[in-house]
């Protein structure tokens, strides 16, 4: 079964500050890759996806990733923290079918 | 285009009791999948209907069952509820394509069994 890890359950960043958030997958095929965004008392917003098409996915409010299939990674990234950016950040791989394999999650404090 | 609805939001409920959550899908999307989110077990998958048939189940207990109707609407139930049910239950809907169709999420039904 394929399996994420996200590292550190929750991030602290200045506004203004890079933003990484660190993701690994475990998967025996080529995955698809997914990272979400969550904000109190809400669904998933999806931020980005990664289909093979390119390493590199550009996702919306300025998030990047890169997928870098040596390190079975998929790390988030943004230039620039804003204070907006504060919510809970979640990757996911899917597997079977349509069915996501979430990792645990990691909340981003961003500090003014 | 609509975003996925999910009805209703909140629900209060004791043990014993049985409880049916339901979402309807983006417009023209085919599959729904739902999801349970507790703060000690994460998001984890529940199962997915695709054109009124269960194409993919998680590993929870038979207490969870669902079923999709003609026009892509789900419904949820979960019976003979206990504490640990307790959860915020997602609902996502896509096209139908495997692996590397997008999901879109609703908002939750927030469930609190007493």
């Amino acid at each position: 079964a394929q399996s994420v890890t996200q590292l550190g359950s929750h991030v602290s960043v200045s506004e203004g500050a890079l933003v990484l958030l660190r993701c690994n997958y475990s998967s025996s095929v080529p995955p698809y890759l997914f990272w979400y965004v969550q904000y109190p008392n809400q669904g998933l917003q999806l931020l980005l996806k990664y289909t093979s098409a390119a390493t590199l996915v550009k996702g919306i409010n300025g998030f990047e990733a890169e997928f870098k299939k040596s390190e079975t990674s998929f790390h988030l990234t943004k230039p620039s923290a804003h204070m907006s950016d504060a919510a809970e950040y979640f990757c996911a791989v899917s597997e079977v079918g349509n069915k996501l394999v979430f990792g645990a999650g990691t909340i981003l404090r961003v500090k003014s | 285009k609509a975003g996925v609805t999910q009805t209703p939001r909140y629900l209060i409920k004791t043990r014993g009791q049985q409880v049916t959550l339901s979402c309807s899908p983006i417009s023209g999307h085919r599959s729904v999948s739902w999801y349970q989110q507790t703060p000690g077990q994460g998001l984890q998958f529940l199962f997915e209907y695709f054109s009124e048939t269960q194409r993919n189940k998680g590993n929870f207990p038979g207490r969870f069952s669902g079923r999709q109707f003609s026009n892509s609407r789900s419904e949820m139930n979960v019976s003979t509820l206990e504490l640990g049910d307790s959860a915020l239950y997602l609902c996502a809907s896509s096209p139908g394509q495997l692996g590397a169709d997008t999901q879109y999420f609703g908002p939750g039904t927030r469930l609190t069994v007493l």
